[in-house]
């Protein structure tokens, strides 16, 4: 069973620029999760999509946003990027119906210049 | 809002020492499940455990164990005779039920801020 595949593992982009960061769930499971991990706010929730819809999110500015297709994969998008979006995004997937555990995959180190 | 403490930033031991990894939650839930994951320098986060709130029995994996304790919301980890690969980061995390419009959701995790384990030779 293929696990969770983000990419691209590593990007580096200019202030004031966007981003799109792509995250493929597990084969069968519906929700897709995002995180964002700073060493100074360590692993904070950034939104929750399950079947295509958002159902939760968490207290980034709007400037994060994401999406989700039919087959379950998931893109985040950071417009307008500052320094401090410089992180390690990580995409977790799970069955969304809170019987299973949340599995994660490598992460996109993100920097910004 | 749910909380998740993990007192120690940072541990050392030497291999082969029995260390345990403190985590303390807080949530007004009651329902909820309660994790471990591991995080080596590769980045990703390794699943080690999943206990549901109802669930107060402690479990052993290997040289693994969780104490499970919903009098004082802790939920500790002990590694057994500890090994160099066991060096990474822990966090414990909490999953709570949160009501949405059409039903329940699940997905966002609360983590804490993570022990630095380092296991020397």
């Amino acid at each position: 069973k293929a696990g969770v595949t983000q990419t691209p593992r590593y990007l580096i982009k200019t202030r004031g620029q966007q981003v799109t960061l792509s995250c493929s769930p597990i084969s069968g499971h519906r929700s897709v999760s995002w995180y964002q991990q700073t060493p100074g706010q360590g692993l904070q929730f950034l939104f929750e999509y399950f079947s295509e819809t958002q159902r939760n999110k968490g207290n980034f500015p709007g400037r994060f946003s994401g999406r989700q297709f039919s087959n379950s994969r998931s893109e985040m998008n950071v417009s307008t990027l500052e320094l401090g979006d410089s992180a390690l995004y990580l995409c977790a997937s799970s069955s969304g119906t809170g019987n299973t555990e949340a599995f994660f995959g490598q992460g996109t180190r993100l920097t910004v210049v | 809002a749910q909380k998740v403490t993990q007192a120690q930033t940072e541990i050392s031991v030497v291999e082969k020492e029995d260390v345990t990894l403190d985590c303390v939650y807080e949530t007004r839930d009651t329902t909820y499940y309660l994790f471990w994951y591991k995080q080596p320098p590769s980045g990703e986060l390794v699943f080690l455990i999943r206990r549901n709130s109802f669930d107060e029995q402690n479990e052993i994996s290997g040289r693994y164990s969780w104490n499970f304790q919903k009098s004082t919301s802790s939920f500790n980890f002990t590694i057994t005779a500890s090994q160099v690969v066991d060096s990474a980061v822990y966090f414990c995390a909490l999953e709570g039920r949160v009501s949405i419009t059409g039903g329940t959701s699940y997905g966002k995790l609360t983590f804490g801020q993570g022990t630095i384990l380092t296991v020397h030779p």
